[in-house]
């Protein structure tokens, strides 16, 4: 059963426009949710996170929106930078243990 | 300051096989996990430790053990490699619920 969920698995947008990824999740029981970004070869870095009392949080181009009621979180990026092409994860937690979506694979075209 | 290192960054193994995955830490963190990343699967939780001397399962524990004798270190072993172990896996360590982690051993069975 798969607790977190990001349905699109790619993502093409253009260098300068707004890029909109999707998590979706399951279990009431997270209150914490972050968003990691992955290159090849690499191992995942940390973006962004947001606490489940909040709705939003902004940092740079990056700003997470969290809707508790529809159990969904996105990821916005404006403006987007070829530098950003790379695997977005969403994670969610609950104490002691981070759970993972499969990923978007994002590619932002010059 | 390295934060995670994981060592070897590449193994290949024959079915049946074992070996030990190394993982350390130089950022004092209680917490340390290992997950495994396959195409298409996303990251899936293998184990996790809270502190020196625990371990506990995740959602895909079957064929692999761990031990965490010294905080700063956390060891993957698989004791009988099988095929559908071949992947890459990452090593990471928490503080305030955000994980860092190593850039990954990739590991193929054959």
């Amino acid at each position: 059963d798969q607790q977190v969920k990001q349905n699109s698995p790619s993502l093409s947008v253009q260098e300068g426009r707004i890029s909109i990824l999707n998590c979706d999740y399951t279990n009431s029981m997270f209150d914490y949710f972050l968003w990691y970004k992955k290159y090849p070869a690499e191992g995942p870095t940390f973006l962004i996170s947001i606490s489940s009392i909040k709705d939003k949080n902004e940092d740079g181009r990056f700003t997470v929106f969290l809707n508790k009621s529809a159990k969904h979180l996105s990821l916005h990026i404006v403006p987007s930078q070829p530098g950003d092409s790379a695997v977005y994860f969403c994670a969610a937690s609950i104490p002691e243990k981070l759970v993972f979506g499969k990923g978007t694979k994002l590619t932002v075209n010059p | 300051n390295a934060g995670v290192t994981q060592t070897p960054k590449f193994r290949v193994l024959k079915t049946g096989q074992s070996m030990t995955l190394l993982c350390a830490q130089d950022m004092n963190h209680e917490y340390m996990y290992w997950y495994r990343q396959d195409p298409g699967m996303g990251l899936r939780l293998i184990h996790y430790s809270v502190g020196e001397g625990t371990t506990a399962k995740g959602e895909v524990p079957d064929g692999y053990n761990v031990s965490r004798l010294k905080k700063q270190n956390f060891l993957l072993g698989l004791e009988s490699a099988a095929p559908s172990q071949t992947s890459v896996y990452f090593c990471a360590s928490s503080s305030a619920r955000r994980l860092h982690f190593g850039n990954g051993t990739r590991l193929t069975v054959t």
